[in-house]
Formats: C-alpha cells, structure tokens, sequence
C-alpha cells in the first residue's frame, strides 16, 4: 500500500545549523511528493513539492530531491532561523486522489 | 483574500449529538478534503471530493459523512460522534490535477472534544 515514514522528533538545533529531516514512503506508480510546514495554532502550508524522480523543490531555503532509487524526499536546510520553527509534514499523491502525509517532525530552533 | 474557513473553530460536544463542521473556500477549487490531526498519527484523511456531487472515502471515514452540494462548500457531518472521534480536524482545497499543481490550501482548523 501507499505510506509515507518520517523521522521522529523532536529536533532541538541552534540557529544557523544544518536540518535534515528524512522522509521514505511507499508507492506505486510515480508518485507526487511534498512538504508542509504548520506554525503553532496554524493550518497546514505548502513548503516545497517535486513531481517526478530527480526534481528538486525548494522554498525559502529549504531543499528536497524527489530520489526513487531510494524512495525518499529528505527536507534540508543549510542554516536554520528561529522562525523556522514548527511541524514538518512530508505528504505523498500516490496515482489517484488521495494524500497520504506521514506523523510529522517537530523542530525547535533555539537563538 | 485566498482562503478556507471553518466553523466552529472549537466544539465540545457530548456522545451522540449530531453535529456538522462547516468548510467553505473562495478560490473556486474542484479538490476539497478532510482531515483529522491526532498526536503521533500525523493527518489522515477522511473524505474528499473531485467535484460537486463526487466524494469518495479516504484512510478513515468511518462515523463520517460529507456532502459537495456546492463547488465552494464541503461540511462534515458526525451523526453520532464517539469519544474516539475527539481530534484537531482540518479542511482543505486545491486545484484539479490537470494543473500538476496539487497544492491544498488548509482552513485553520476545528478543534473538537467529544465528552
């Protein structure tokens, strides 16, 4: 079936360090990928998304590449802010209409 | 402005009075969804809709219903809510997918307690 993993949190880092957050899923087909971020009290927001195999998405220095070798979407961020604090949601269209979004990473960026 | 709105954006309510949660959105989207928030689950879907008068089920619909009477408006019903259905419930829009766009647009979120 359809599924996405994401890497447990919560995940303290200092200002301006370097964010990884992995994201593997399970699909058939070719499947679309996202990123959602949620701020404290927010609805969900689109980060990035990657529609085939190599894209690579980004948005206000975050980066991930759609990697089907090894069916991940790995969220980075070279230098991490406070305001870059929140929820992390990798999300998956599988063929069809229906979304699939993993358990969500916490992250806290400390000054 | 671009948005989705939900009403209420927080309920308590007792087992087995029936309630509905209003999802309404201006930026005239075919796709809308249902989701419910619980800790260590992540969003799970419960309903959407390609359409006015097409739904279909997603991971959890049980204890649901919906209704696409409208392209602007997409209410989820609980007949009989449950205790198990006390959760951060969030509605959400987005272009069709002949647009390869796919990017949902999210209410702020309905808060509700069953007791």
């Amino acid at each position: 079936g359809n599924s996405v993993t994401q890497m447990e949190g919560p995940v303290t880092l200092s200002e301006e360090a370097f964010l990884t957050i992995n994201c593997t899923y399970t699909a058939t087909g070719y499947p679309s990928l996202f990123w959602y971020v949620q701020y404290p009290g927010e609805g969900l927001q689109l980060l990035l998304k990657a529609t085939k195999a190599d894209d690579k998405g980004s948005n206000k220095g975050f980066e991930a590449t759609y990697r089907k070798e090894t069916t991940s979407f790995h969220l980075e961020k070279g230098s991490v802010q406070v305001s870059d604090s929140a929820v992390y949601f990798c999300a998956l269209l599988p063929t069809g209409n229906q979304f699939y979004f993993g358990t969500g990473t916490s992250l806290t960026v400390i000054p | 402005e671009a948005q989705v709105t939900q009403n209420p954006r927080y309920l308590i309510t007792v087992t087995g009075k029936k309630l509905t949660v209003t999802c309404s959105q201006n930026m005239n989207h075919e796709y809308m969804s249902w989701y419910r928030q619980d800790p260590g689950l992540g969003l799970r879907q419960i309903y959407y809709s390609m359409n006015v008068e097409v739904t279909d089920k997603g991971d959890v619909p049980e204890g649901y219903k919906v209704s696409r009477k409208e392209k602007r408006n997409f209410p989820l019903i609980l007949e009989s809510p449950s205790p198990n259905q006390t959760s951060l419930y969030f509605c959400a829009s987005s272009s069709d997918g002949t647009s390869g766009s796919y990017e949902q647009y999210f209410g702020p979120g309905t808060r509700l307690t069953v007791t």
